[in-house]
């Protein structure tokens, strides 16, 4: 069974617009973290944001928040004001305490943002 | 500050050929992981080390592949004989181990096998 699901291969959004970008995960274990990357078409990985699943609030780095939703599993990251720039593969992470340092990565979706 | 750094950039071999990968983690991390990334099977982790020790390696797809970290300051990715089916992006990362810590990609490996 797949521990990350992306189900949107692919998004569309205008400049200056909000875009979320959603992410469902399966774990049973309590602590565990939730990770998004950003991977541009020169193909480096960038560490977005953090969720911790004891994290009372959701998480916000400038344009970037989550929008977590412990009990439905979920962990959508939403962009503010899109730029050009945010087109890119996005990739939804986990790791989970009960397995180490593993990382489970999401398919990714990619984002275009139109002009 | 440096970030995680992998040579070659890019590497065509043909088939058969010993291909080594090579990565020097951020000064300080003591995890380091190295990842595949293709179009069919997205990002796949290889093996993981932890204080130079591997950890987990059952992401190493078969013997032909192999790992090491001689020091806390590198680590190398093998692959004898090399195979088509072989070519993908290689990443390596590390990360300081905590909780709440990003695992910090290098810019990765381009590797074509002909």
């Amino acid at each position: 069974a797949q521990k990350i699901t992306q189900t949107q291969p692919g998004m569309f959004v205008q400049e200056k617009e909000a875009v979320t970008l959603d992410c469902t995960y399966d774990t049973s274990d309590q602590s565990y973290g939730l990770f998004w990357y950003k991977q541009p078409s020169s193909g480096e990985m960038i560490f977005l944001i953090y969720q911790g699943s004891y994290d009372e609030q959701n998480a916000t780095e400038g344009r970037y928040s989550l929008n977590f939703q412990k009990a439905r599993k979920s962990a959508n990251l939403v962009i503010s004001a899109s730029q050009l720039g945010d087109s890119a593969m996005y990739f939804c992470a986990m790791r989970e305490d009960n397995y180490g340092q593993n990382f489970v990565f999401g398919p990714g979706t990619r984002l275009s943002v139109l002009p | 500050d440096a970030g995680v750094i992998q040579s070659p950039r890019h590497e065509v071999t043909e088939m058969g050929q010993e291909v080594t990968l090579r990565c020097k983690p951020i000064s300080g991390h003591d995890y380091l992981f190295w990842y595949r990334q293709t179009m069919m099977r997205g990002l796949e982790l290889l093996i993981y080390f932890n204080n130079n020790v591997p950890i987990d390696d059952s992401g190493m797809p078969e013997d032909r592949f192999s790992a090491k970290m001689p020091n806390a300051s590198f680590s190398t990715l093998k692959i004898q004989p090399s195979e088509p089916r072989d070519s993908a992006v290689y990443f390596c990362a590390s990360s300081t181990g905590a909780g709440n810590q990003p695992q910090h990609f290098g810019d990765g490996t381009r590797l074509s096998i002909l």
